[in-house]
């Protein structure tokens, strides 16, 4: 069975472009979440979605960053405009439900702002 | 919020025990949680131990919970090479499925 598939791997551009990321969870999934980690640190939540929803963007800065996720398979992450310190691992994970059920991580796409 | 901390660094040689510790602030975590990072990689869980259990044992994995202390460890027996990556402590907030991930513990094994 597939895992967590994320593209692309890895992404340069240059400030103020826009940049997208795309997920696909493990088939069945209705949760699917978009963590980000800067370097030398642990992910940390942006967004989180049951099915089609999302149910917590509370981490999400909402005015550079939008997410959809629509049939509730698969995800994009958009950046608009790049910044900077918007460098770093844009992870995605998956879960058959919310609540206490194991995430599984895709292998992120590495994100460099020049 | 919950708030995890893990010493940043553990060097051992090969065929040592590891043990890597985690702090966390939060008693209402129901789960808790160890995912390994290799290089380039994504997050691979290890094991998780439920709030009311003090042990869990999978192969050369002992996970020991103390919740009086909120005090998680992993203990990797006879460590290998292959075992040299980061890993991250990680606790539940609520019901919610949300990972509050501590920022990892870089595990190095000297031959």
């Amino acid at each position: 069975e597939a895992g967590v598939v994320q593209s692309p791997r890895y992404k340069i551009i240059e400030k103020k472009q826009p940049v997208a990321f795309w997920c696909n969870p493990i088939s069945g999934h209705n949760t699917l979440y978009w963590y980000l980690q800067n370097l030398g640190q642990g992910p940390e939540l942006l967004i989180r979605y049951e099915n089609e929803e999302a149910v917590d963007d509370s981490q999400l800065p909402k005015d550079r960053f939008s997410a959809e996720r629509l049939k509730g398979v698969d995800s994009t992450l958009k950046i608009q405009p790049a910044e900077l310190g918007d460098s770093a691992v844009y992870l995605c994970a998956s879960s058959l439900e919310g609540g206490v059920t194991e995430a599984f991580f895709g292998q992120g796409t590495r994100l460099t702002v020049v | 919020g919950e708030d995890v901390e893990q010493s940043l660094f553990l060097s051992v040689r090969e065929g040592d025990s590891s043990v890597i510790n985690c702090t966390y602030t939060d008693s209402s975590s129901t789960y808790l949680y160890w995912y390994k990072q290799e290089p380039g990689a994504g997050l691979q869980l290890l094991t998780y131990i439920f709030s009311n259990m003090d042990m869990k044992q999978d192969q050369r994995l002992t996970v020991l919970l103390n919740k009086k202390d909120k005090h998680l460890s992993l203990r990797i027996a006879d460590t290998q090479t292959g075992d040299s990556a980061i890993y991250f402590c990680a606790g539940q907030a609520g019901n919610t499925g949300k990972l509050i991930f501590g920022q990892g513990t870089t595990l190095q094994v000297k031959p």
